[in-house]
């Protein structure tokens, strides 16, 4: 079946480093989405993607959708307490008449003060 | 605008105990509606889906059963609880049709003792 490769698993940085995480299938998706997740809350969509080698930046934050349609990067530029979380990156299809999301393992990012 | 409401919040529960969760979403019509499961922080596993008010699709064999009785409320049960059914439970929605993302619930944190 689908799946996403999500690297890395975790990362451990310093306030005011920026970060690069990413994503790949071996399968090619027409959407890709970026969604972070705080402790004890729901995934919330950061930035989503629909066309390939679509460069897209919220704030802070700039995802890409690969050439390709089977890979995708995160980048968040001088990090915050506040980004702090798990990060997931998602390829959407359609199976059997219903949209699906498939994730990745997600990324944790931590921040040392 | 669209809101997705599920509760509650957290579940204590025994083994060999039934559960119901619910989640219901307003401001939209005719959704694709979602159960996921979470372990340990990491990882969205897809449970159920639903397209339309009686359908129901499974993702994995399990002890959980889902309910659509009305267009935007969908329900997750289990006659008997297991220790391996502890986890973080999320319902998600998205529109049929547009290929946008899903929006996530607040989430169910189910503890069984």
């Amino acid at each position: 079946g689908q799946q996403l490769n999500q690297s890395p698993q975790s990362m451990f940085i310093q306030e005011g480093e920026d970060v690069s995480m990413n994503c790949t299938s071996s399968s090619i998706f027409n959407t890709w989405l970026w969604y972070k997740q705080d402790p004890g809350e729901g995934p919330v969509l950061l930035i989503a993607l629909y066309k390939a080698g679509e460069l897209t930046s919220n704030g802070r934050l700039t995802a890409q959708f690969g050439i390709t349609r089977k890979d995708s990067f995160l980048n968040i530029s001088a990090s915050i307490p506040s980004d702090v979380g798990i990060y997931f990156c998602a390829g959407h299809d359609i199976i059997q008449g219903a949209q699906k999301l498939v994730f990745g393992q997600g990324t944790r990012l931590t921040i040392n003060p | 605008s669209q809101t997705i409401h599920q509760w509650p919040a957290t579940l204590v529960q025994p083994v060999g105990s039934p559960l119901s969760l619910e989640c219901t979403v307003e401001g939209t019509s005719n959704p694709n509606l979602y159960w996921y499961r979470q372990a340990a922080g990491r990882g969205l596993q897809l449970l159920f889906y639903s397209v339309g008010i009686g359908q129901i699709s499974s993702e994995v064999p399990q002890n959980l059963s889902a309910s659509r009785p009305q267009d935007r409320q969908f329900i997750l049960s289990s006659k008997k609880l297991l220790l391996s059914d502890s986890g973080f439970y999320l319902c998600a929605w998205s529109a049929q049709g547009t290929g946008r993302g899903y929006t996530f619930g607040s989430g169910t944190r189910l503890t069984v003792v």
